[in-house]
């Protein structure tokens, strides 16, 4: 079944460890995105990828690095952990074109509680 | 940096009862999507607008974005059990492939 898949569903984490969430995708999409959600907040853009090779900043980027090595992956990483990204992380794609993003397809999400 | 803004942030109503969620920009948008979380879920693609003043409906969903593309509502009309859930705005950012997401507006169904 095409879509977006991401690992793991959850996680319990201590605060200084370093984690990866990943996320694959198998639509081709050209762009990809993380976004975090927080009761209250909303869900809001960490980093973004317009296309392998290349990483653009969102809303909220510290403490987290991703990679696009190819167009299928965009792994997320918390170098050092905290408690503040106690959050749902979901992953997101969409085939862009030069006007502009379209339709977004999320993942089930990834809850990470830092401890 | 652009702000996407949903009021209210939650809503009760009891079935049968009509719904609307309003989101505001602080930029002009090129379009705007709508997308429906489920309790637990993740979000779906509900819809899109892109021109001015323009009106989209499905079946009972009724879809605005206005004059000045800063704004836009969604309105449920007779609204139902499985209507529940979270309803998201989203804008694109000044390059056009960033998407910001509205804080959300979350709808509980009374029977």
């Amino acid at each position: 079944i095409a879509g977006i898949t991401q690992a793991p569903t959850s996680q319990i984490l201590a605060a200084g460890r370093r984690m990866t969430l990943r996320c694959t995708q198998d639509m081709r999409h050209n762009a990809m995105y993380w976004y975090r959600q927080d009761l209250g907040l909303g869900l809001r853009l960490i980093h973004y990828s317009n296309t392998a090779g290349t990483t653009g900043k969102g809303e909220v980027p510290d403490g987290y690095s991703v990679s696009r090595a190819n167009t299928d992956d965009f792994p997320l990483t918390l170098a050092s952990a905290v408690p503040s990204q106690t959050s749902v992380y979901f992953c997101a794609s969409s085939w862009t074109s030069g006007t502009g993003a379209n339709v977004l397809t999320f993942g089930a999400g990834s809850r990470l509680t830092v401890l | 940096g652009q702000q996407v803004m949903q009021i209210p942030q939650y809503q009760h109503v009891q079935e049968g009862e009509d719904f609307t969620t309003y989101c505001n920009s602080s930029t002009t948008l090129s379009n705007i999507q709508w997308y429906k979380q489920r309790p637990g879920g993740h979000p779906v693609f509900l819809i899109q607008l892109v021109k001015s003043g323009e009106v989209k409906k499905q079946k009972r969903l009724t879809f605005q974005f206005g004059e000045a593309k800063k704004n836009s509502s969604l309105h449920i009309t007779a609204t139902q059990t499985t209507d529940v859930g979270t309803y998201f705005c989203a804008g694109p950012g000044e390059t056009g492939n960033q998407f910001y997401f509205g804080t959300g507006t979350s709808l509980t169904v009374i029977p």
